[in-house]
């Protein structure tokens, strides 16, 4: 199985910082890297795939990077929105495997 | 606009099966592979698996003997089936096309 690794698990910011999560694969990947955002009690919403390619409807603010085995979701502007969890998942090959996920707090 | 709508039994016990719909309402059927992908309690997603266009099913070999993914091409539905149920299934059971467009989750508690 490709092992994926995010860092950091936990991240405190405010309104306004950049932020960025890297997400690391065990193995090559090419860009096959999606990333979710998950809000308490809700089901994961889709904010990246291809690495870098934007789902319709998602701010700008939000962006992808990296291929083969390391990519990054960074967050120009942190908006109160925003706080939330954040997986990236590999759709390289099976079984499909997901970080440990990123919580992004409120400092 | 996609929209999964999932639905099934949400207490079970120990050594039973589970079984969830999954019911897709707008967009394309036939053409895309469909999902399910699983949550404990305060921690992270676990894919259970899919069955493509084809009809061919991949599971995760960590669930493999345990589960069956069909699907309902006229009905525009596809299931799940986990049998010999322990408490370490319990979670919130996802639908997914792929595994980019969700369900709204089904929590399957598993207790005696």
């Amino acid at each position: 199985d490709i092992q994926m690794t995010q860092s950091p698990s936990t991240l405190s910011a405010s309104v306004g910082d950049r932020v960025t999560i890297t997400c690391r694969a065990s193995q090559s990947i090419s860009n096959w890297l999606a990333w979710y955002q998950q809000k308490p009690g809700k089901a994961p919403k889709l904010l990246i795939y291809e690495a870098s390619t934007l789902e319709t409807g998602v701010p700008s603010r939000f962006s992808g990077s990296g291929s083969g085995a390391e990519f990054t979701l960074t967050v120009s502007s942190l908006q109160p929105d925003d706080f939330a969890t954040y997986y990236c998942q590999q759709y390289d090959s099976y079984p499909r495997t997901f970080g440990q996920g990123t919580k992004v707090e409120i400092k | 606009q996609v929209q999964l709508q999932q639905w099934g039994a949400g207490l079970l016990k120990p050594s039973q099966s589970l079984s969830l719909t999954c019911a897709v309402y707008g967009g394309y059927f036939s053409g895309y592979s469909w999902s399910w992908i699983r949550q404990p309690p305060g921690k992270g997603l676990e894919w259970i698996g899919e069955i493509d266009p084809s009809g061919n099913t991949n599971y995760n070999p960590s669930l493999k003997s345990r589960v069956a993914i069909s699907v309902n091409t006229a009905r525009r539905q596809f299931s799940l089936k986990l049998t010999s149920l322990s408490a370490a299934d319990t979670a919130v059971y996802y639908c997914a096309r792929a595994t980019f467009y969700w369900g709204q989750g089904s929590l399957v508690t598993v207790s005696s």
